[in-house]
């Protein structure tokens, strides 16, 4: 059973650039969350997919958008940047009906300068 | 609007000795309440969710309607139990709100 693996790692993007980061969902996971995490901070909701619709949406612009793929595969992308940008951004995948068992990434360490 | 207080950044407690972590939750319905870790170089994990009523690592919490509080206990802290823990509210069940995390440091 693989996990949730995320990419890149890290990126260092400049302001006004666009990013996308990607996420791979543990095996039979139909769901897919986004997270932001600012340094001291706890992650924040960004958006939810399922069967490739979004399924809920946090506080944030539409600058974030996302994506989910057939494979449950999904990305995260994230327009105009700008310097608050800079967090650690995580992936979570679940199945749908399963107590909300999430399963995180590492997640991807973006910097705007 | 639904928030998770974790009023302290930083928790040390001796090896074992017992050990609180405390949340508080605003919200005004029925919430699914949860405990994350993320131990040193370790992604985010579920520790444990208060609908299942479980202990996990000898962890428990619950749920305190009254005080709006699902604070994390165990009775002797161990050192591999040095983490950070965060408390997450889930109110529609397809998000979670998490509160600001509490370092908790076991000293040997």
């Amino acid at each position: 059973e693989t996990g949730v693996t995320q990419s890149p790692t890290h990126l260092i993007k400049t302001r006004g650039q666009q990013v996308t980061l990607r996420c791979s969902s543990q095996s039979g996971h139909n769901t897919v969350s986004w997270y932001q995490q600012a340094l001291g901070q706890g992650p924040q909701f960004i958006f939810q997919y399922y069967r490739e619709e979004e399924n809920g949406r946090g506080n944030f612009p539409p600058r974030f958008s996302g994506l989910q793929f057939p494979n449950y595969s999904s990305e995260l992308n994230v327009n105009a940047l700008e310097l608050d940008d800079s967090a650690l951004y995580l992936c979570a995948s679940s199945l749908t009906g399963d107590g909300m068992r999430y399963t995180f990434g590492s997640g991807t360490r973006l910097t705007v300068v | 609007a639904q928030r998770v207080t974790q009023p302290e950044k930083l928790l040390s407690v001796f090896k074992g000795a017992p050990v609180e972590l405390k949340c508080n939750y605003s919200y005004s319905g029925s919430p699914e309440l949860f405990w994350y870790v993320q131990y040193s170089r370790q992604r985010l994990q579920l520790l444990l969710r208060h609908i299942s009523r479980e202990s996990i690592k000898g962890f428990t919490a619950d749920l305190n309607k009254g005080e709006t509080s699902f604070h994390l206990k165990k009775p002797f802290a161990q050192e591999e139990d040095s983490a950070m823990y965060y408390c997450a509210l889930s109110p529609t069940g397809n998000q979670f709100y998490f509160g600001t995390g509490t370092s908790l440091t076991v000293i040997p």
